[in-house]
C-alpha cells in the first residue's frame, strides 16, 4: 500500500533562515506528488505540485519542491521564511489505489517561525 | 465566495447523538470526497464519489455513513456519536479528466465537531 512519511513532526526556525521540511512516500507505480498548507483555523490550500516534467516544482509564497524518485522523496524548501509561514504542512500522493485515483497524506509537519 | 463550503463550522453534541455535516461545491467538479483530521495522524478518507451514483468506503468509514443528493452536495453522517470521533472533518472536490486521473483536491474550511 501507498504511504507518506513526515519525517519531522514539528520544525522551528528564525524568520528570514531557510527551511526544508522532508517528506518520503513507497509507491511501486507512477504518482503524483503534493504539497498543501493549512493556515491557523483553516482549510488545506495547495503549495505545489508535482505530475511530470521537471523534478524542481516551484509554487507559492516562494516554496518550491524537489522530486527525487530514486529516493523516493519530495522534500520542500524555502530559501527564507516569513512570520507568516507559521502553519501545518501536509505532504500527499496521489496514485491508482484499487482502481481509483486516491491521495494520501502524511502526518504533517508543524512550520513555527519565531522573531 | 468559496468553492467549497462546509456547516456547521464547529459543532458539540453528546454521544449517541445523530449529526449530518453539509459540504456543498461550486466548483462543478464531479469527484467529492470526506476525511477527518487528527493531530499526527495528518487526513484520513472517510467516503467518497465520483458521481451521484457511486460511493466508496474510504480508509476509516466504520460509524459513519454518507448521501450524495446532487453533484455539488455531499453529506457525512454520524448515526451515534462516540467520543473518538471528535475531529476536523474536511470535505474536498477533485476535477475528472478524460485519462481518468484526478490531480489536486480543493478543500472546505473544515468543520471542527467535539464529541462530549
Amino acid at each position: 500500500a501507498q504511504s507518506v512519511t513526515q519525517l519531522d513532526s514539528q520544525v522551528p526556525v528564525f524568520e528570514e533562515a531557510p527551511v526544508e521540511l522532508r517528506c518520503n512516500y513507497s509507491s511501486s507505480v507512477s504518482v503524483y506528488l503534493f504539497w498543501y498548507v493549512q493556515y491557523p483555523n483553516q482549510g488545506l490550500q495547495l503549495l505545489l505540485k508535482y505530475l511530470s516534467g521537471s523534478t524542481l516544482v516551484k509554487g507559492i509564497n516562494g516554496f518550491e519542491a524537489e522530486f527525487n524518485k530514486s529516493q523516493t522523496s519530495f522534500h520542500l524548501r524555502k530559501p527564507s521564511v516569513h512570520i507568516s509561514d507559521t502553519a501545518e504542512y501536509f505532504c500527499a500522493v496521489s496514485s491508482l489505489i484499487q482502481g481509483a485515483q486516491k491521495l494520501v497524506f502524511g502526518q504533517g509537519t508543524r512550520l513555527t517561525i519565531n522573531p | 465566495d468559496a468553492d467549497v463550503t462546509q456547516t456547521p463550522r464547529n459543532r458539540i453534541t453528546k454521544t449517541g447523538k445523530r449529526i449530518m455535516l453539509e459540504c456543498s461545491q461550486t466548483k462543478g467538479h464531479d469527484r467529492m470526497y470526506w476525511y477527518r483530521q487528527d493531530p499526527g495522524l495528518g487526513l484520513r478518507l472517510i467516503y467518497y464519489s465520483f458521481d451521484v451514483k457511486d460511493i466508496n468506503k474510504g480508509e476509516i468509514s466504520d460509524g459513519y455513513s454518507v448521501s450524495r443528493q446532487a453533484q455539488a452536495k455531499f453529506s457525512l453522517s454520524l448515526e451515534s456519536a462516540i467520543p473518538n470521533q471528535t475531529a476536523l472533518y474536511f470535505c474536498a472536490t477533485s476535477d475528472y479528466s478524460t485519462s481518468g486521473r484526478s490531480y489536486e483536491q480543493y478543500f472546505g474550511p473544515g468543520t471542527r465537531l467535539t464529541v462530549t
